[in-house]
């Protein structure tokens, strides 16, 4: 079974800090994407990585950097977290554009 | 631009049909269907391509009509288990292999 693994469940966090939210896959896939997810607006895209070291920006990419150094690990940062980026990250994999896996989300609040 | 789901919200009673429907104004290469239950991550039902190829979930079925843009997920004699918000995600071609999802679709089946 794929498994997509993310670094902490729920995370709080004061207004300024810069946050590190990890995603580990291990099937190999070469697609990772980082959503956000918040009541009533669905998954919308933030990055998307179709290689190590390759980044494309998603839907709402403001306020966000990526990092993949390695094929299996694809890193979100909050350079300076605010409370509008209160919410539930989902980080997904997949081989090329077929189905995507997710892992089990990370409620980040900030205060 | 984020495809339109219809309708917003469902309740049905077990063994009734149900029919989720999602929209786009692009000129889609794919659409992906995933469920998720409250707490958890979402799963990938169904995936549909340009050219009629489908594969997915054995008790759940849809359509693609890629002329109008739109898919349609299909839930027969629902089961207490269907509950849950399913989300469309479409591709297109100039995007590659991300997704856009929906706002997604509540569901809930009633005994």
């Amino acid at each position: 079974d794929v498994k997509v693994t993310q670094s902490s469940r729920y995370l709080v966090k004061r207004t300024g800090e810069k946050v590190f939210l990890e995603c580990v896959q291990d099937m190999d896939h070469e697609n990772m994407f980082w959503y956000r997810q918040d009541p009533g607006l669905g998954l919308r895209l933030i990055y998307f990585s179709y290689d190590v070291k390759m980044k494309e920006k998603g839907d709402i990419p403001e306020g966000y950097s990526v990092s993949r150094e390695k094929k299996e690990r694809f890193s979100l940062i909050l350079e300076s977290a605010s409370t509008n980026q209160t919410s539930m990250y989902l980080c997904a994999s997949s081989f090329e554009g077929y189905e995507q896996y997710f892992g089990p989300g990370t409620r980040l609040t900030v205060t | 631009q984020q495809p339109v789901q219809s309708p917003q919200a469902v309740i049905l009673r077990e063994g009734e049909d149900a029919v989720i429907n999602c929209s786009s104004s692009k000129a889609l290469y794919s659409v992906h269907w995933y469920r998720q239950k409250h707490g958890e991550a979402p799963i990938f039902l169904m995936i549909l391509l340009k050219g009629g190829e489908q594969k997915g979930h054995d008790k759940i079925s849809a359509s693609f009509n890629e002329k109008k843009q739109q898919s349609s997920l299909y839930l027969t004699a629902s089961q207490l288990s269907y509950s849950g918000t399913y989300f469309c995600g479409t591709g297109v071609m100039e995007y590659g292999n991300k997704l856009v999802f929906g706002a997604g679709t509540i569901l809930r089946v009633k005994s």
